[in-house]
């Protein structure tokens, strides 16, 4: 079963910030916490990942909190091509599988 | 520096048949596993692969099979198809599953058909 908990929709205006929560209450201390998103027909594509501290790139920034129970990824500027479903996911180092929610599905609208 | 590559994009098979799924991962990436994704059942992990071996193993039936070659190419087998193998298939690459931190990068996957 998935670890995380997200809500199913969400909607944004183009320009604004798109706030995206992710509840992971049951994560462990080695578990990494990893935003990726997928377009319509197309693989799902690596945003950002981070432990603890928040991590920003050129796509988004995570903030985690203090206890590592939420998270929130931010795209700061949201396009119309930002529409996609985003997922959340915890992982261990050294273990490639990812385990999948339902995710986030943003609608980014002009 | 390519993507990961899968042939083909779209595949057409019959209840009964069997099918073959190629992967191509990143140059220099080493590990690749394997997704399915439904309507139904989102994304779901089916296998990973290292070096040639096995590492993981999702909750699949033994229809399901892969393998990985020495350069790092990687093929996954469905026998007997049934009509709930309609998916998109979809594989990952990274450079090591080891103690690195890395991201997987995905394909486009391929869309499975079963009719």
């Amino acid at each position: 079963d998935a670890k995380t908990t997200q809500p199913p929709s969400m909607d944004c205006a183009e320009g604004r910030a798109a706030n995206l929560p992710c509840n992971h209450s049951t994560i462990s201390g080695n578990e990494y916490v990893y935003w990726y998103r997928q377009i319509h027909s197309q693989g799902p594509q690596y945003i950002i990942h981070g432990l603890k501290n928040n991590e920003t790139n050129e796509m988004a920034s995570l903030i985690i909190t203090e206890d590592r129970k939420s998270s929130t990824l931010i795209l700061p500027h949201a396009t119309l091509r930002d529409t996609a479903v985003y997922y959340c996911i915890v992982r261990v180092v050294g273990v490639g599988k990812l385990i999948f929610g339902q995710g986030t599905e943003l609608s980014v609208k002009p | 520096k390519a993507g990961v590559t899968q042939t083909p994009r779209y595949l057409i098979k019959t209840r009964g048949q069997q099918v073959t799924l190629s992967c191509s991962p990143i140059s220099g990436h080493r590990s690749v596993s394997w997704y399915q994704q439904t309507p139904g059942q989102g994304l779901q992990f089916l296998f990973e692969y290292f070096s040639e071996t096995q590492r993981n193993k999702g909750n699949f039936p033994g229809r399901f099979s892969g393998r990985q070659f020495s350069n790092s190419r990687s093929e996954m087998n469905v026998s007997t198809l049934e009509l709930g193998d309609s998916a998109l298939y979809l594989c990952a690459s990274s450079i090591s599953p080891g103690q690195s931190v890395t991201a997987l990068h995905f394909g486009n996957g391929t869309r499975l058909t079963v009719t």
